[in-house]
């Protein structure tokens, strides 16, 4: 595609319940990456795939998230039992070939993410 | 631990005023800085700067990385009311693929 896409665009859910958080990245990327950003400041780093594979999910904040990229294309962040504190902007970025400390990552539109 | 500041964290200005919005950095390895403008929810990649001293522009934005004092600013000229955006900058290692970010500054442009 054009671009990074992300839906939903704004998911709502009551806490307890499992949410499920979707990336397609620009075509013919390989490395994608999971950021979250609450409100008032700067994203910060959840996970990066480098094709299929986790490299790094060194960010993730505990056990309750997991992400998947099965095909090396379209990734899922899963969030089991979400809490009040998930709520967030989930964004997803990916980049050509995730050459270390040289490439541009592109962002996608984001999932605002809200548990009431 | 890396950290990324910019300054200030907002601004109001008038069409056609020129901004300058700070990026300050303390990183234990540094390859690149990175400026984004985030409208709504979706950072748009502005620039990526790696040498000291080399202005990059586009269009009316500009900006330039002293990697002797650890900055960079961005710089916005003539501005206009599509320029209001939260402006994010984040630091680059060389041998890794994290981007930390600042909290941003968010400028807002008025007619």
């Amino acid at each position: 595609g054009a671009g990074v896409s992300q839906t939903p665009s704004n998911k709502v859910t009551e806490k307890g319940k499992y949410v499920e958080l979707r990336c397609d990245p620009i075509s013919g990327h390989t490395a994608l990456y999971w950021y979250r950003q609450s409100l008032g400041q700067g994203p910060e780093f959840l996970i990066y795939f480098q094709g299929t594979g986790a490299a790094d999910d060194s960010g993730l904040p505990n056990d309750r998230f997991f992400a998947v990229r099965p095909e090396g294309s379209v990734s899922t962040l899963k969030i089991q039992r979400t809490e009040r504190g998930d709520s967030a902007v989930y964004l997803c970025a990916s980049s050509l070939t995730g050459r270390l400390g040289q490439e541009t990552q592109y962002f996608g539109p984001g999932t605002r993410l809200l548990v009431l | 631990e890396d950290k990324v500041v910019q300054s200030p964290l907002s601004l109001v200005v008038h069409e056609g005023d020129t901004v300058t919005l700070n990026c300050s950095y303390e990183v234990t390895n540094f390859r690149s800085l990175l400026w984004y403008k985030q409208e709504k929810k979706a950072p748009t990649f502005l620039f990526m700067l790696t040498s000291s001293g080399i202005e990059k522009k586009s269009g009316r934005l500009s900006s330039i990385l002293d990697k002797k004092e650890l900055f960079s600013i961005l710089n916005i000229t003539a501005t206009q009311t599509g320029d209001s955006a939260v402006y994010l900058c984040a630091s680059l290692p060389p041998n890794d693929y994290k981007l930390s970010f600042g909290a941003g500054t968010t400028v807002t442009v008025r007619a």
